[in-house]
C-alpha cells in the first residue's frame, strides 16, 4: 500500500489557469505538508496542516491555498498560474510536526506554459 | 527563523571511497536532525536521524554525528556504492517548522 500518494504525477497547463493537486496519506499521521522543489533541487516548505488547522504558512503567494477535508487529505489549489510556478510539488506527512520523520509522496511535476 | 547551510553542493567519489556531507544550523532550539536521500524522480526518503541528546548514530554504512555546541552535524557514508548516487538533504526540526539544507548531489563512479 502506498503511504503518501499524490495525483496527478504530471500536470501541464497554460498560464492563468487554476489547478489542484491532491494528496492522501494512509499512515494515520496528524501533520501534512506541501513542499515546492525548484530546478536546483531546493526544497521549500509551503504549508503544514495539523489536525485540520494550518500551523505553518510560509510567505507564498495567496494564489496558493491548501485545503484539508479530513486528517488524511491535504489538497493544494493554485489560482492564476504563472510561469514561475513550474516546479515539482511534494506532499509529506509526519506523526508530529517538525520532530519526527516525514514521509514524502512521489511528487507532482507542474509545467506552466 | 532557522537557517541550514549544507556543503558541498556536489560530491564525486570512486566506488568504495567514503563520503562526508556537512550541515550547520542557527536555531539552538532545534533538537531533531534527519537526513533524507532523494533518488531521481522520487520523493525524499529518510535514511538516518539523530536527536540532540545523542552525539553519534550508525546504521550499517551510514553514520551521523552531531555537535550541538558548534551547531553542526554530518553524514558519513563508508564503502560507497553506485546505488548511493542521489541527492542528500539534511534538515532540522523541533519547532514545528522543518528546515532543509539545499542538498548535496552525490555521484559514485564505478
Amino acid at each position: 500500500d502506498t503511504a503518501v500518494s499524490q495525483t496527478p504525477k504530471y500536470l501541464v497547463t497554460q498560464m492563468g489557469n487554476d489547478k489542484s493537486i491532491k494528496c492522501e496519506q494512509n499512515l494515520g499521521h496528524d501533520t501534512m505538508y506541501w513542499y515546492k522543489q525548484d530546478s536546483k533541487k531546493f526544497l521549500k516548505i509551503m504549508f503544514s496542516y495539523n489536525n485540520k488547522e494550518l500551523i505553518i504558512n510560509e510567505t507564498v503567494p495567496n494564489r496558493f491555498s491548501p485545503k484539508s477535508p479530513d486528517k488524511a487529505h491535504l489538497n493544494l489549489h493554485i489560482n492564476s498560474l504563472e510561469l514561475g510556478d513550474s516546479a515539482v510539488y511534494f506532499c509529506a506527512s509526519s506523526p508530529l510536526a517538525g520532530e519526527r520523520e516525514q514521509f514524502f509522496g512521489p511528487g507532482t511535476r507542474l509545467t506552466v506554459l | 527563523g532557522e537557517n541550514v547551510e549544507q556543503h558541498p553542493s556536489t560530491l564525486s567519489v570512486q566506488e568504495g571511497d567514503s563520503a562526508v556531507i556537512k550541515c550547520t544550523y542557527s536555531d539552538s532550539a532545534s533538537n531533531y536532525f534527519p537526513w533524507y536521500k532523494q533518488e531521481l524522480g522520487k520523493g525524499p526518503q529518510l535514511i538516518i536521524d539523530i536527536r540532540s541528546n545523542v552525539g553519534e548514530k550508525k546504521d550499517q554504512r551510514i553514520a551521523v554525528t552531531l555537535n550541538k555546541t558548534a551547531k553542526h552535524f554530518s553524514l558519513h557514508i563508508t564503502e560507497t556504492q553506485p546505488e548511493d548516487s542521489a541527492v542528500y538533504f539534511c534538515a532540522t526540526g523541533g519547532s514545528y517548522i522543518p528546515t532543509f539544507g539545499r542538498g548535496t548531489s552525490l555521484i559514485v563512479h564505478p
